[in-house]
Order: structure tokens, then C-alpha cells, then sequence
């Protein structure tokens, strides 16, 4: 069955950086368009950005760009998101979620929602 | 950038008929999707490109989106349906993607 497996909770000192890692099985990983999403306790969704796993084309949220930076090794099916200059707000859970249409036209992917997410990985950041 | 408006709070008894709507500027215009999240849980998509359901999602949910207002709509509301709501969009001015902040959906 298509399924996303995130990386475990971590906890990190505020400055420092984490990577979050999404390994996706039972589809073609370079076929859909990821996206990361996150959540702070007790708040909305929040869109991070998107990668393109074929090609690592990426998309960021104005407010991360500089600080965020998506990758994928397709030799392993797996994206991975990387959050730098971490600040207490920060502290959320964050999900990789999979665009629900095969084929990586923008226009085309937005039509169609993210149906496929991730357990979502729980980051601390404290002093 | 692109805002998306959805009430805090919506409250159905159960049987009854729940509408959630969100709010944007010609969002008639967009593609709209629907997520149910419930406590501890990732969240499910229910509805998505204004009206459509994915496989094994209820025929009572639905969606409508005309002018500035997509409404998700659900038929005959069990308690099992009491979650948060979130629409989203693609603003295509600025290829940026777009939450609303949420409705949460208590069943009385």
C-alpha cells in the first residue's frame, strides 16, 4: 500500500538545524510532487513547499525561504526537509504529504490535494 | 498573498446537516480542497478540486465553490465526523499553496 514513514521526534537548541526525512513506498517516487506541511501545538496547517522528486526542483513558502531546503535521494524513495536557524516557534509537527495525481505539471497537481501524508515527525526546539 | 477565511467553529447536532465554509478573494476562480485532521492524526483529505471525493470517502460529504465562497458540506453528521476542517488552495499569482485556518466541527 502508498505509504509515507517519517523520521522520528527530535529535540534541538534554538540556532541549530534539523532534518526530517519521508520515506514513501507502494507508488513511483519520482513520479508525485511532495509537499511539507506543519503544525504548531494547538494551530493551523501551515505550507512549507514542494519538491519535485524527479528532477529536485523545489517551491518554498515566502515566509521559510533562506531557512528551509528539500531534497529527495530517489536511489532510496526518500525527501527530506531541512529547517535551519531554528527559533522556539518553530516547535510543530511537520508532515511530507504527496500530491494525489501522477505527473509533474504544477497546474496540473494543484487540482488535485494532497492524499497521502506522513505520520508527521514531532520537532522540540528549547533551550 | 492569497488569504483564506473559515469560521472558528461549527456546531451540528447529530443527523443534521453541517456547512463550513472558506472564504477568498474570487476563490470561484481556484481549485479547493478539503481536510478532515482529528486529535493526534494526520490529516485526511475529503474533498478535493471543489467537489471531488477520493475512494472511500462518504457520499456525505461534499463541496461547492462559487464566487468568493467554497463550502464543504456534510450530510447527515455522525459524531465520528467531530474533527478539525481546513481548506486549501494554489494561488497561481504568487505559486504559493494556502491554508485556511481551520473550523472546528463539534457535533452536539
Amino acid at each position: 500500500q502508498v505509504q509515507l514513514v517519517q523520521s522520528g521526534a527530535e529535540v534541538k537548541k534554538p540556532g541549530a538545524s534539523v532534518k526530517v526525512s519521508c520515506k514513501a513506498s507502494g507508488y513511483t517516487f519520482t513520479g508525485y510532487y511532495m509537499h511539507w506541511v506543519r503544525q504548531a501545538p494547538g494551530q493551523g496547517l501551515e505550507w512549507m513547499g514542494w519538491i519535485n522528486p524527479n528532477s529536485g526542483g523545489t517551491n518554498y513558502a515566502q515566509k521559510f525561504q533562506g531557512r528551509v531546503t528539500m531534497t529527495r535521494d530517489t536511489s532510496i524513495s526518500t525527501a527530506y526537509m531541512e529547517l535551519s536557524r531554528l527559533r522556539s516557534d518553530d516547535t510543530a509537527v511537520y508532515y511530507c504529504a504527496r500530491v494525489g495525481v501522477f505527473g509533474l505539471v504544477v497546474v496540473v497537481a494543484a487540482t488535485y490535494g494532497l492524499d497521502v501524508w506522513g505520520q508527521g515527525t514531532t520537532v522540540t526546539v528549547s533551550s | 498573498s492569497y488569504v483564506l477565511t473559515q469560521p472558528p467553529s461549527v456546531s451540528v447536532a447529530p443527523g443534521q446537516t453541517a456547512r463550513i465554509t472558506c472564504g477568498g478573494n474570487n476563490i470561484g476562480s481556484k481549485s479547493v480542497h478539503w481536510y478532515q485532521q482529528k486529535p493526534g492524526q494526520a490529516p485526511v483529505l475529503v474533498v478535493y478540486d471543489d467537489s471531488d471525493r477520493p475512494s472511500g470517502i462518504p457520499e456525505r460529504f461534499s463541496g461547492s465553490n462559487s464566487g468568493n465562497t467554497a463550502t464543504l458540506t456534510i450530510s447527515r453528521v455522525e459524531a465520528g465526523d467531530e474533527a478539525d476542517y481546513y481548506c486549501q488552495v494554489w494561488d497561481s499569482s504568487s505559486d504559493q499553496w494556502v491554508f485556511g485556518g481551520g473550523t472546528k466541527l463539534t457535533v452536539l
